[in-house]
């Protein structure tokens, strides 16, 4: 059964601090993961990763995927209260498939 | 910027009821997904939906569920006898290439 597993499950940081979110997945024929935020409701986009040691950047975001040892992390830099969420890892395998999504890492940026 | 819209945001039926969960996926978008997240649980996939019929579904998504893209823009989610273990968020998604991206979601309770 494909897997994807998130740590730390919660996260409390204060503002200005860096953290760092895991990822780790068991999917056949992987194609490529995903890094989603999600607030409210609705996931957004943050990141797709298909290729191993390529650091993508967005502002004080940044992420990376290691395929060797079928994981990603992802990096937030000098953090606000604007960045508490629920981020979401989801990976996608072979063809059109649908995303098979980790329970999230629930981060709380305290002032 | 194109996103993915859904209706109504919030539903509240009785269970037995059925209901209809209406999305409208970006325009040129070619393949179209379901998704549901219960209450502190990880988003679980439902069914997908390219070239007007289902090209994957879960186990989750049994008789009770049909889809159906009635036009050209709208994308539905039938729940034809809605069980108590139905309330959930459901989310739309759509994908031009690699990456989904989701609606706001529908929170479905069933009383």
């Amino acid at each position: 059964e494909d897997k994807v597993v998130q740590s730390p499950l919660s996260l409390v940081v204060h503002e200005g601090d860096t953290v760092t979110l895991n990822c780790s997945y068991e999917v056949t024929n992987f194609r490529s993961l995903l890094w989603y935020k999600q607030e409210k409701k609705a996931p957004t986009f943050l990141f797709m990763l298909t290729s191993s040691g390529i650091e993508k950047k967005s502002g004080r975001l940044s992420s990376i995927l290691d395929k060797k040892e079928l994981s990603s992390i992802l990096n937030i830099t000098a953090t606000q209260t604007g960045d508490s969420a629920i981020y979401l890892c989801a990976a996608t395998f072979s063809g059109n498939t649908p995303l098979v999504f980790g329970k999230g890492t629930r981060l709380s940026v305290i002032a | 910027e194109p996103e993915v819209t859904q209706t109504p945001s919030h539903q509240v039926t009785q269970m037995g009821q059925e209901v209809i969960l209406r999305c409208v996926p970006i325009s040129n978008h070619l393949y179209f997904y379901w998704y549901r997240q219960i209450l502190g649980q990880k988003v679980e996939f439902l069914v997908s939906f390219y070239n007007n019929e289902i090209s994957e579904k879960s186990e989750i998504f049994d008789d009770q569920f049909s889809v159906e893209r009635p036009d050209g823009s709208n994308f539905t989610l039938k729940i034809r006898s809605t069980k108590l273990e139905d309330s959930a968020m459901y989310f739309c998604a759509s994908k031009l290439g690699e990456t989904q991206y989701f609606g706001p979601g529908t929170r479905l309770l069933v009383l």
